[in-house]
């Protein structure tokens, strides 16, 4: 099955510097990779997604890289503020018609004023 | 707004104790999961469901059960809690086409196992 690895575990940076977290795959298959937000006592949610055909993807101060020959993908959050403050992770799944995602580890990023 | 609920939110219980996990969904989404949250260890999938005939193992199914009773409904069985499997669970649902891949997750429940 799919093995999602990430790092760093933790990340401190100060506001308005950037912040990268990094994850690797196992599984060539695997197509469909999203991030997910965690904010303290909150549920997951959806930040940015990226496929296979792409290998950048922005939104605002967001965007992911992904390199599919190395099998790894890459958060990137610029202009960091405190609202950033939370655990993301990473995941991956083959798509068509297979949502089983297998998520990585977790990053606890900590914005510091 | 249409949203994924849980029930309980939190919930101790004792070794031996058979205890059940509740996710209801107003989506009307096809597909339901079943994940735990450790710290350190992310979300690890337990079960999932993509219609209400199909039920299909996680990679940590072990000691856990399901049941679809509905397209709204996904239920999580510990049939003899241990204290191992104390936890964060999440309850997601999805529905490829309309909201593409992503996931929407319930509040949480978090058991604890004495």
């Amino acid at each position: 099955g799919e093995n999602v690895e990430q790092h760093p575990s933790t990340l401190s940076v100060q506001e308005g510097d950037s912040a990268v977290i990094k994850c690797t795959y196992s599984d060539s298959a695997s197509n469909y990779f999203p991030w997910y937000k965690q904010e303290l006592g909150k549920r997951p949610q959806l930040i940015i997604d990226i496929r296979s055909n792409v290998g950048e993807k922005k939104d605002q101060r967001i965007a992911v890289t992904l390199n599919k020959t190395a099998k790894h993908f890459s958060l990137h959050i610029t202009e960091t503020q405190p609202e950033d403050s939370a655990v993301y992770f990473c995941a991956a799944s083959e798509t068509l018609g297979n949502e089983k995602l297998t998520f990585g580890t977790g990053t606890r990023l900590t914005i510091i004023p | 707004d249409a949203d994924v609920t849980q029930t309980p939110r939190n919930r101790i219980t004792k070794t031996g104790k058979r205890i059940m996990l509740e996710c209801s969904q107003t989506k009307g989404h096809d597909r339901m999961y079943w994940y735990r949250q450790d710290p350190g260890l992310g979300l690890r999938l337990i079960y999932y469901s993509f219609d209400v005939k199909d039920i299909n193992k996680g990679e940590i199914s072990d000691g856990y059960s399901v049941s679809r009773q509905a397209q709204a409904k996904f239920s999580l069985s510990l049939e003899s809690a241990i204290p191992n499997q104390t936890a964060l669970y999440f309850c997601a649902t999805s529905d490829l086409g309309r909201s593409g891949d992503e996931q929407f997750f319930g509040p949480g429940t978090r058991l604890t196992v004495l």
